[in-house]
């Protein structure tokens, strides 16, 4: 069975530290795909990054950065520098292949950022 | 485009009455899932649907109904609500349950039972 636990629930920084949000997964599957999201207080879902189980390379956009590590199950993500405008909840997300061939979206918990003046 | 919308935005319900949440996507997207947030819980997948005429269970599908005769059309029923379905429901849908495109999510529906 597909998991994911955010284990941190709450974080609180003061603006421009930085900030790493943990993420492990579990699944029996091969192939996979993980995501993050966040959740500012206007309660929308925002889409901010997806990888897929065959390509384990760190990627950069702008202040954020993800690190995914088979070898740990983990796909932590980083915010350099960090803003008010990062607080938020983020979302971990895990994809995997169900017995009708398609694939479905479990979420952890979450973990709520708090950003700091 | 209206993308995901859910309807509607908010509503209270009694124990024992029943409700449908209505969602409905104009991107003729394949998959749509219906997911619940409550705090500390993240969000958790109540059912999902590959397609018109297939539905499938989540994490927590006790309580709920789904059904889509549509593409377009993914409606959530509760046919007897309970205080502890006091939450709030997203509903989202993505171009195909095969391939791993990110989701678009709704606006959310939130319901009280009392």
């Amino acid at each position: 069975a597909q998991k994911v636990t955010q284990a941190q629930t709450e974080i609180s920084v003061v603006e421009k530290e930085d900030v790493t949000l943990d993420c492990v997964y579990e699944t029996r599957d091969t192939t996979y795909y993980l995501f993050w999201y966040k959740q500012p207080p206007s309660g929308e879902l925002v889409f901010l990054i997806r990888r897929n189980s065959f390509d384990e390379q760190n990627e950069i956009s702008g202040r954020y950065s993800w690190n995914f590590q088979k070898s740990t199950s983990s796909f932590n993500f980083t915010i350099t520098a960090s803003q008010v405008v990062d607080s938020a909840v983020y979302f971990c997300a895990l994809s995997e292949k169900t017995y009708t061939g398609g694939f479905k979206t479990i979420f952890g918990a979450g973990t709520r950022l708090f950003v700091k003046a | 485009n209206a993308g995901v919308t859910q309807t509607p935005k908010f509503q209270v319900l009694k124990t024992g009455q029943s409700m449908t949440l209505q969602c409905a996507q104009d991107m003729n997207h394949e998959y749509m899932s219906w997911y619940r947030q409550d705090p500390g819980m993240g969000l958790r997948l109540i059912h999902y649907s590959v397609g018109a005429g297939i539905t499938d269970q989540g994490e927590v599908p006790n309580g709920y109904n789904v059904s889509r005769s549509t593409t377009e059309d993914f409606p959530l029923r509760l046919l007897s609500a309970a205080p502890s379905q006091t939450s709030v429901y997203f509903c989202a849908s993505r171009p195909t349950g095969f391939t791993n495109q990110p989701q678009h999510f709704g606006d959310g529906t939130r319901l009280s039972i009392l």
